[in-house]
């Protein structure tokens, strides 16, 4: 079964250090997504994609954040100079296409910031 | 507006009893009602959807009740096994035009099957 893929699975890094959270979303999936999920707390919506452009973005999306399609099968999300408060899971999603609706998420990237 | 809120916080239920999970939205504009199943340091897996034009749907021995009119769906767990042991999160997609997919969460309820 088809499943989205993200690495690493576990990122340490240090205050103000730049990270990228790779994922590889289901392949004939259009709509691309960025969620978080700070320990213990709800998911949260970052940002969403497609055709190549953020199609809507959070508050949390601030300019720190920025995402990517580099090629045909990854998708990233990059953040710039890391804070203590982005510590947490940052999961992948995907869907078909806007009709279906259904998005798959990945087993997630934890993130730490020292 | 934009919350979707679910209850209880965390259940306990024994193996073979039904476990229930509820949540509330404000927003009209929601048009998609997906239920999610995390277990630790795993991603959100679908479980099971709706759509508004429905009251319930079934999926073995998941159910969906859908209350449009009280703006309440939720979630029962038939015959509850400790495999079923995680947390759920509800979740409610908002429509604006078809320009976004963005899926708002609940808080999340864990739930313990005990044998």
């Amino acid at each position: 079964e088809p499943e989205v893929t993200q690495t690493p699975s576990h990122q340490v890094t240090q205050m103000g250090q730049e990270v990228i959270l790779r994922c590889v979303p289901i392949s004939n999936h259009l709509y691309f997504y960025w969620y978080r999920q700070i320990l213990g707390q709800k998911v949260e919506f970052l940002v969403s994609f497609y055709n190549n452009e953020i199609s809507e973005k959070s508050e949390i999306f601030d300019d720190q954040f920025s995402v990517e399609r580099p090629d045909g099968s990854n998708f990233t999300l990059k953040i710039r100079s890391t804070k203590l408060e982005d510590s947490a899971m940052y999961f992948c999603a995907s869907s078909e296409h806007q009709i279906s609706y259904e998005q798959y998420f990945g087993p997630g990237t934890r993130l730490t910031v020292t | 507006q934009q919350q979707v809120k679910q209850s209880p916080q965390s259940l306990i239920v024994q193996k073979g009893g039904i476990s229930i999970i509820n949540c509330a939205y404000e927003n009209t504009a929601f048009d998609y009602f997906p239920w999610y199943q995390q277990f630790p340091g795993k991603g959100p897996a679908l479980l099971i959807a709706i759509r508004p034009d429905v009251s319930e749907k079934k999926e073995g021995r998941f159910t969906i009740s859908f209350n449009k009119s009280a703006k309440q769906f939720s979630l029962h767990i038939m015959d509850s096994q400790p495999g079923d042991s995680a947390t759920y999160f509800c979740a409610a997609r908002r429509s604006e035009g078809g320009a976004t997919n963005k899926l708002i969460f609940g808080t999340g309820t864990l739930l313990a099957v005990q044998p």
